[in-house]
């Protein structure tokens, strides 16, 4: 059973940064692009930003460039996405969840596993 | 990157079918056949229902269908079924190599 771990629920006071970390059990993840996607309360999907497997390549939204940096540890298979400068606005959950190779061998671009989630509250 | 346009509601009743639309330009959805649908329930974690336009991950109902007309790609599900009251979103992979959701659906069954 393929499952990916996310860290828990964090609260933190608005300019502060926050970090979430995924990682999988069941399976390896270390050559896939792992995704991060949030969701503010009531709110649609937002795709984030990717990390490569090697964590040499990252892609982030526009929006949140500058504020927004992911990594990876490959000795420990852990993935994480740190949000700086925080707003109450970023109050969300946040997902990751990983793009699979598809038949050649390539990056499939869709997400199939996703995280439990992890609940991020931005308040003073 | 604007989110891709879908209707905010659906519904039907049991055993009908429905579509829910998602509009995007020619620079993702239009672009390339990278267009995956997600169902989710609330407080739940999005499930993968149709990758590439139309193509149904194992385990996934042959209730949901897709496919796409130039800018605009749909989701079809048949015989609809209360379990099938959700939000749905579509997303695409776009030409500036990120990706972007739909505005999200919701379908309620009658």
């Amino acid at each position: 059973q393929v499952h990916l771990v996310q860290s828990g629920a964090d609260v933190k006071e608005p300019g502060a940064s926050v970090k979430v970390s995924c990682k999988a059990s069941g399976y390896t993840f270390t050559n896939l692009y792992v995704h991060w996607v949030r969701q503010a309360p009531g709110q649609g999907l937002e795709w984030t930003g990717t990390i490569g497997p090697s964590g040499r390549h990252t892609g982030y939204a526009q929006n949140l460039r500058g504020r927004v940096t992911m990594t990876r540890d490959t000795s420990t298979g852990t993935v994480y996405m740190e949000l700086s400068s925080l707003r109450s606005e970023d109050t969300a959950v946040y997902y990751c969840a990983t793009e699979p190779k598809d038949t050649y061998g390539g990056d499939a671009k869709y997400f199939d596993y996703w995280g439990q989630g992890s609940l991020v509250t931005v308040s003073s | 990157q604007s989110a891709l346009t879908q209707p905010a509601s659906v519904s039907g009743s049991p055993g009908q079918s429905i579509t829910i639309s998602c509009t995007g330009t020619s620079s993702d959805v239009g672009a390339y056949n990278y267009v995956s649908w997600y169902q989710q329930h609330p407080a739940k974690a999005p499930l993968l229902l149709i990758s590439d336009v139309s193509n149904r991950p194992s385990g996934v109902s042959s209730r949901f269908s897709g496919s796409k007309s130039g800018n605009t790609a749909s989701l079809t599900i048949s015989g609809l079924q209360a379990e099938d009251e959700a939000d749905y979103y579509c997303n695409s992979f776009t030409s500036s190599g990120t990706y972007v959701f739909g505005t999200g659906t919701k379908v309620t069954v009658l």
